[in-house]
């Protein structure tokens, strides 16, 4: 079965320098991976995928993902972090990919915070 | 805005009442997601719909239905309320059958049981 973890239950993080949250992941066969934030009181926001091709996956807010298929992992990282980039951070990982059936499981999250 | 629009935002309800949570998916997406958010148990997914069929099932007890309309909007039924149902529940919509493109969540309706 497909899982996924986070390592880290909350990531602290000076304005200004990189972050990195961290990501693994467990499949049968070729891995579809996805982040997604959610600021307090909202829903989730998808961040980026990656689905093949390139390992480093750019997207939305100036955030990248690396796909590290040796190690199993799909970290999320950004050169240089903004306070408003604080908030909480889901891994996930397509399950029954292709066909009629889909969803996503997720990580457990990780609280990212950046402080001024 | 993601575009997916559910009701009613905040519940508050007691143990053994039944709810209905209501979901209306982005304009033109055919799937429907339910997922249960809570402290102890993180996102879990719970069903998803195709144009008005299920098409996975997750982590749903049996005290939960769903189902989706013709209008392709979904609601999420739990019954026999319990302390521990008490969670954020998400919907999400995607135009694909499969999880291989983004979801689009809405902002989740927050069900208190007391």
């Amino acid at each position: 079965a497909q899982s996924v973890a986070q390592p880290e239950d909350q990531v602290n993080v000076a304005e200004g320098n990189p972050l990195t949250v961290k990501c693994t992941y467990s499949v049968s066969g070729n891995p579809y991976l996805f982040w997604y934030v959610q600021y307090p009181n909202r829903g989730l926001q998808f961040l980026l995928k990656y689905i093949t091709g390139d390992n480093l996956v750019k997207g939305s807010y100036g955030f990248e993902a690396e796909f590290n298929k040796s190690q199993t992992s799909f970290h999320l990282k950004k050169p240089s972090a903004l306070v408003s980039d604080s908030a909480l951070y889901f891994c996930a990982v397509s399950q029954n990919y292709g066909g009629s059936q889909g969803n996503l499981i997720f990580g457990k999250g990780t609280k990212l915070s950046v402080k001024p | 805005d993601s575009g997916v629009t559910q009701t009613p935002k905040h519940l508050i309800t007691a143990t053994g009442q039944r709810v209905t949570l209501r979901c209306s998916p982005r304009s033109g997406d055919l799937s429907v997601y339910w997922y249960q958010q809570s402290l102890d148990q993180g996102l879990q997914f719970l069903i998803q719909y195709y144009n008005g069929e299920e098409r996975a099932k997750g982590n749903i007890l049996e005290r939960f239905s769903a189902q989706q309309f013709p209008d392709l909007h979904s609601e999420l039924n739990l019954s026999s309320l319990e302390l521990g149902d008490s969670a954020l529940y998400f919907c999400a919509s995607s135009p694909w059958t499969g999880a291989t493109g983004e979801l689009f969540f809405g902002e989740g309706s927050r069900l208190t049981v007391l």
